[in-house]
């Protein structure tokens, strides 16, 4: 079964622009986040997707904005690029899991963005 | 609100000895703990969890961790450690009824010939 899979792998933006990001999951994975890692902040949560709806999301401001399809790729998007949006972004995907179930989260390799 | 901390940044440890990478949590109810490690370029592969049952959970590549309920720690451990285990180790605390996981901020392991 092909894992995670996330185009592109690489970016390199200037400030002002956005980027849109994409994220091919685990056939049969309903459930997809993401997450943004860098040096300082660490690994951070950025939101989670499943069946099409956003069901969670973290602290981030408004610039940073997803949506899942029927087939449950997503993509994330982020507009007017500040040089602190640099970082590796990593989405996950699992088969879902809800309240007392947990289904476990298989990430992929990521998308390193550097903004000049 | 959930949190984990790893209070060391990196751990330094001769190959074929004992490895343990320390974790403590913070969480109000049950918690849902993990480890992942991330090797250079790489995204986080998934090493082990606990959500419930026996304290000492065995995951891959002959890691473990323990979960102790009174130290509110989830130390993770290997009674061998290999050269190929040096990599960044996460701890992290599902936040919440769905997928968000909160991480530790990590920590470096160097496993030396």
């Amino acid at each position: 079964k092909a894992g995670v899979t996330q185009t592109p792998r690489y970016l390199i933006k200037t400030r002002g622009q956005q980027v849109t990001l994409s994220c091919s999951p685990i056939s049969g994975h309903r459930s997809v986040s993401w997450y943004q890692q860098t040096p300082g902040q660490g690994l951070q949560f950025l939101f989670e997707y499943f069946s099409e709806t956003q069901r969670n999301k973290g602290n981030f401001p408004g610039r940073f904005s997803g949506r899942q399809f029927s087939n449950s790729r997503s993509e994330m998007n982020v507009s007017t690029l500040e040089l602190g949006d640099s970082a590796l972004y990593l989405c996950a995907s699992s088969l879902g899991g809800t309240g007392g179930s947990y289904n476990e989260q298989f990430f992929g390799p990521g998308t390193r963005l550097t903004v000049l | 609100a959930q949190s984990v901390a790893q209070p060391e940044d990196q751990v330094n440890v001769a190959e074929g000895n004992p490895l343990t990478v320390k974790c403590t949590y913070s969480v109000s109810g049950n918690p849902y703990l993990f480890w992942y490690v991330q090797y250079p370029n790489r995204g986080l592969q998934f090493l082990l969890k606990y959500i419930t049952g026996d304290n000492l959970v065995k995951g891959s590549y002959g890691f473990e961790a323990e979960f102790n309920k009174s130290q509110t720690s989830f130390h993770l451990k290997k009674p061998s450690a290999l050269v190929s285990d040096s990599a960044l180790y996460f701890c992290a605390v599902r936040d919440g009824g769905y997928n968000k996981l909160i991480f530790g901020a990590g920590t470096r392991l160097a496993v030396h010939p």
